[in-house]
């Protein structure tokens, strides 16, 4: 398996675009979760699909972020208008089983809005 | 409020020193401890505890857990220039995963 696969590696944008990230789970991986990294806030955990249901979403910043997972071998995370403030790395991560299991992040996202 | 907090944030050593990381939490439904290493690009992942006392080892690398005191210790020993990155810390909790904002360990030759 290639493992996790994110898509851009990179995006830079302008402020109020549209931005559409992408993420490919490990098949056969029933939980894939969305992460923001950033130098203040370290690590955070956006949102994660259980069998491409949301479960969990209060860790989405605002409503101008929104994820998706339309089938389980693909997720997207949304950005519209991006704002300055919403540049970070982007990680998309997935396991096959909840309670204490290794997580297999993806390469990230860097994303720069101008 | 849930919290992972890990100590020092950052720290220098040289090659060949041991190096301790500390990881303290206060989560709802813990479930497990998870150490990352990240360096240019996502995190890979050390170890898992579950249990008190326990050690985990993996070459210069062990971990502990200690669920009475809340808190899970990494230790480095004879460190190398390649052990310098990011050490992150995450709780499992009952629904999601807590990180804390990560030890950079810089070793230099």
């Amino acid at each position: 398996d290639a493992g996790v696969i994110q898509s851009p590696r990179h995006e830079v944008t302008e402020m109020g675009q549209e931005v559409t990230l992408r993420c490919k789970p490990i098949s056969g991986h029933d939980y894939l979760f969305w992460y923001r990294q950033t130098m203040m806030r370290g690590l955070e955990l956006l949102i994660y699909f259980n069998n491409n249901v949301p479960i969990d979403d209060s860790g989405m910043p605002e409503d101008r972020f929104s994820a998706k997972m339309p089938n389980a071998s693909f997720s997207t995370l949304k950005i519209q208008p991006s704002e300055p403030r919403d540049s970070a790395v982007y990680f998309c991560a997935s396991t096959p089983l909840r309670g204490g299991n290794e997580q297999f992040f993806g390469p990230g996202t860097r994303l720069t809005v101008l | 409020e849930d919290k992972v907090v890990q100590s020092p944030l950052s720290l220098v050593v040289h090659e060949g020193d041991t190096v301790t990381l500390n990881c303290s939490y206060e989560v709802t439904n813990f479930r497990s401890l998870l150490w990352y290493k990240q360096e240019k690009k996502a995190p890979t992942f050390l170890f898992m505890l579950t249990s008190s006392g326990i050690e985990k080892k993996s070459g210069r690398l062990s971990s502990i857990l200690d669920k009475k005191e809340l808190f899970s210790i990494l230790n480095i020993t004879a460190t190398q220039t390649g052990d310098s990155a990011i050490y992150l810390c995450a709780v499992e909790r009952g629904n999601d995963m807590r990180f804390g904002a990560g030890t950079r360990l810089t070793v230099k030759p």
